[in-house]
């Protein structure tokens, strides 16, 4: 069965203090991996998506990375406002389009 | 920048009732989906909708749930008669047109909160 696992559940972190979250994944034929950002009663907000091992993927604070079995966000020098909850999410080969997402780590960065 | 459009953001009903979830999709967008999310839970497939038909389905999205594109513009979810159970954070998303690694990005909307009481 297809299944993700992220850890930590939730993280805190001082500001300026870098730190990395984990996502673990089993699935039949990666089509692509998925990290959203989710605020408090909003949708999930696109952030990277990821297609095969050894791939990577910068914005500001963040980047993402790929092997055959777990995806890091790592967060380089976080401020508050990048509290939220990081979600992975994967895709699996064949003709499914559904994305099959983990309970995410809910990050909270303190000034 | 273009945005998927839900309403409503908060819908209250009573248990039996039926609800309609509305949603706009991203004008240029064909590939069409619900999530949910139940408080605490993680965010789960319901349906995915293409050129006018399901293309896929999971086994929460039984006879009481039915998707409709109504119009050019409109997606919509239906729960027939609503249960406890369904009261759910109700997530819309929708996907470009073609195959290329940029346009198989799913954009979700803001959500609907749905309270069956």
């Amino acid at each position: 069965e297809d299944q993700v696992t992220q850890s930590p559940e939730a993280l805190r972190l001082q500001e300026g203090e870098s730190s990395s979250l984990n996502c673990s994944y089993t699935v039949s034929g990666l089509r692509g991996l998925f990290w959203y950002r989710q605020d408090p009663g909003k949708g999930p907000e696109f952030l990277f998506t990821l297609y095969s091992a050894g791939e990577e993927k910068e914005k500001e604070r963040l980047k993402a990375t790929l092997t055959k079995k777990e995806s890091f966000l790592h967060i380089t020098a976080p401020k508050p406002e990048d509290s939220a909850t990081y979600l992975c999410a994967v895709q699996a080969g064949g003709a499914t389009n559904k994305l099959i997402f983990g309970t995410g780590t809910l990050l909270a960065v303190q000034p | 920048e273009p945005e998927v459009t839900q309403t409503p953001s908060h819908q209250v009903t009573q248990m039996g009732q039926e609800v309609i979830l509305r949603c706009v999709p991203i004008s240029n967008h064909l590939y069409f989906y619900w999530y949910r999310q139940i408080l605490g839970q993680k965010v789960e497939f319901l349906v995915s909708f293409y050129n006018n038909e399901i293309s896929e389905k999971s086994e929460i999205f039984d006879d009481q749930f039915s998707v409709e594109r109504p119009d050019g513009s409109n997606f919509t979810l239906k729960i027939r008669s609503t249960k406890l159970e369904d009261s759910a954070m109700y997530f819309c998303a929708s996907r470009g047109p073609g195959q290329g690694s940029w346009e198989n990005i799913q954009y979700f909307g803001a959500g609907t909160r749905l309270s069956v009481l």
